[in-house]
């Protein structure tokens, strides 16, 4: 069965510190890892990873994906109050429904 | 990337009614899904809505629980029927523009809360 495992579960930094969200995944005919950020109902777009060893890039947040070790990294530099949210992380593979498969999530909370 | 608006963002309902929300993309999207998120829970994929054909169920999900429409390729809806107090959730309606590009993009959800 198809799964995507996050770790940590949740992370309490402070202001300025820089985080690594974790993200394993064990997807059939896997295609893409996409991230996103959701912090009230919607979940944001962050990236979308294909190739390994390739790092997106946005602003302070950054990804790579590991196809050799099934996972992937998301950094977030300079943490700020408003990153504060859950970070979703889900595995897509090929076929016609394109159906994400999500992990529980990292809930990170920046402090002042 | 699309723009999806959902309708309505909450709402509060008796037990044993049932909902309709409404999910409007502003573009032509060649798949449209919904998933729901329980309370601390993660987004689980309810089913993919096919337009002009019945939509495909995950495991645990049937139709005659959470009936779905798509009409055309910008608009479905997902109805949740006989509401208990354990259908109380956000649904999220989500869009896929073009099947060579991966990127699902998110409408707003609807918070439901059943008493």
């Amino acid at each position: 069965e198809d799964k995507v495992v996050q770790s940590p579960l949740s992370l309490v930094v402070h202001e300025g510190d820089t985080v690594t969200l974790n993200c394993s995944y064990e997807v059939t005919n896997f295609r893409s890892l996409l991230w996103y950020k959701q912090e009230k109902k919607a979940p944001t777009f962050l990236f979308m990873l294909t190739s390994s060893g390739i790092e997106k890039k946005s602003g302070r947040l950054s990804s790579i994906l590991d196809k050799k070790e099934l996972s992937s990294i998301l950094n977030i530099t300079a943490t700020q109050t408003g990153d504060s949210a859950i970070y979703l992380c889900g595995g897509l593979g090929s076929g016609a429904t394109n159906k994400l498969i999500f992990g529980t999530g990292t809930l990170l909370a920046v402090q002042p | 990337s699309a723009v999806i608006s959902q309708k309505p963002s909450r709402d509060i309902c008796q037990r044993g009614t049932s909902l309709t929300i409404q999910c409007q993309v502003d573009s032509q999207v060649t798949m449209m899904f919904w998933y729901r998120q329980q309370p601390g829970q993660s987004l689980t994929l309810i089913a993919t809505a096919n337009q002009g054909s019945e939509a495909t169920y995950e495991s645990g999900f049937v139709i005659d629980k959470f009936p779905i429409s798509r009409p055309n390729l910008t608009f479905s809806t997902l109805t949740v029927s006989n509401m208990s107090p354990e259908d109380s959730s956000i649904y999220l309606c989500s869009a896929q523009g073009h099947p060579l590009y991966n990127e699902q993009f998110f409408g707003p959800g609807t918070r439901l809360t059943v008493l």
